[in-house]
């Protein structure tokens, strides 16, 4: 799998948007970006995935750079439950690869 | 909802003894399970893949006669830690994936202590 490059921690008050940025330079032409996240003590959860357009859903946004080779994850309002290990993880299309895990982005939201 | 269940989510025992954690699926059928383990602060580590029906395939370092993992239908696997000591306390999660792709989805983990 493609490697990604995500900071090691970020901070963010309460309520206001988060933006986690994930690199990923030699990102093949069929690989989905992958976000999972993984609370204190639980498994990971999924967040969203996408190819090449942006991605929206109940939980988050994905912007894709037009390039694929960075793309960053969007929480319109942090609140204190968001507070995770935020993961990028490239995945090639079609497969039944298992995901591999980077050491992600420790999201820390203060109240 | 959970999608995927993952039993015992603790368990505590004695050196020697063999443990059994058990992964769901509970809505969909999962062709492919995998099974890995996360030490405190670090990232989680893939230990094994397994498909419906056939054997499973270890990561490197991963000994399978210690790790002994079932996946006897599409909704059910199973991992064993056989004979286990100190150094095989961690927190295991496993996995599962229907067909074509989809996204996997995560049990809760299992956090093992071997005293």
């Amino acid at each position: 799998d493609a490697k990604t490059t995500q900071p090691n921690s970020m901070e963010s008050n309460e309520e206001e948007p988060v933006h986690l940025p994930c690199n990923h330079s030699t990102i093949s032409g069929t690989d989905y970006i992958h976000w999972y996240r993984q609370l204190p003590s639980q498994g990971p959860e999924y967040v969203i995935h996408g190819l090449t357009s942006n991605v929206n859903n109940r939980m988050a946004s994905l912007a894709i750079a037009e390039d694929r080779k960075s793309s960053t994850l969007i929480l319109h309002r942090a609140t204190l439950r968001d507070a995770a290990v935020y993961y990028c993880i490239l995945r090639d299309t079609g497969g039944n690869t298992p995901l591999v895990f980077g050491k992600g982005t420790r999201l820390s939201v203060i109240a | 909802g959970a999608v995927v269940s993952q039993h015992p989510s603790r368990v505590i025992c004695k050196s020697g003894t063999s443990v059994k954690i058990e992964c769901r699926s509970l809505d969909f059928q999962a062709t492919t399970m995998f099974w890995y383990r996360q030490f405190p602060k670090q990232s989680l580590m893939l230990m094994a893949t397994s498909n419906e029906g056939s054997k499973a395939t270890y990561e490197q370092g991963v000994e399978k006669d210690k790790f002994l993992i079932n996946h006897a239908s599409l909704t059910l696997s199973t991992l064993t830690v056989t004979s286990a000591h100190p150094e095989d306390s961690s927190f295991y999660i496993c996995s599962a994936m229907g067909a074509g792709g989809q996204p996997q989805h995560f049990g809760d983990g299992t956090r093992l202590s071997i005293l």
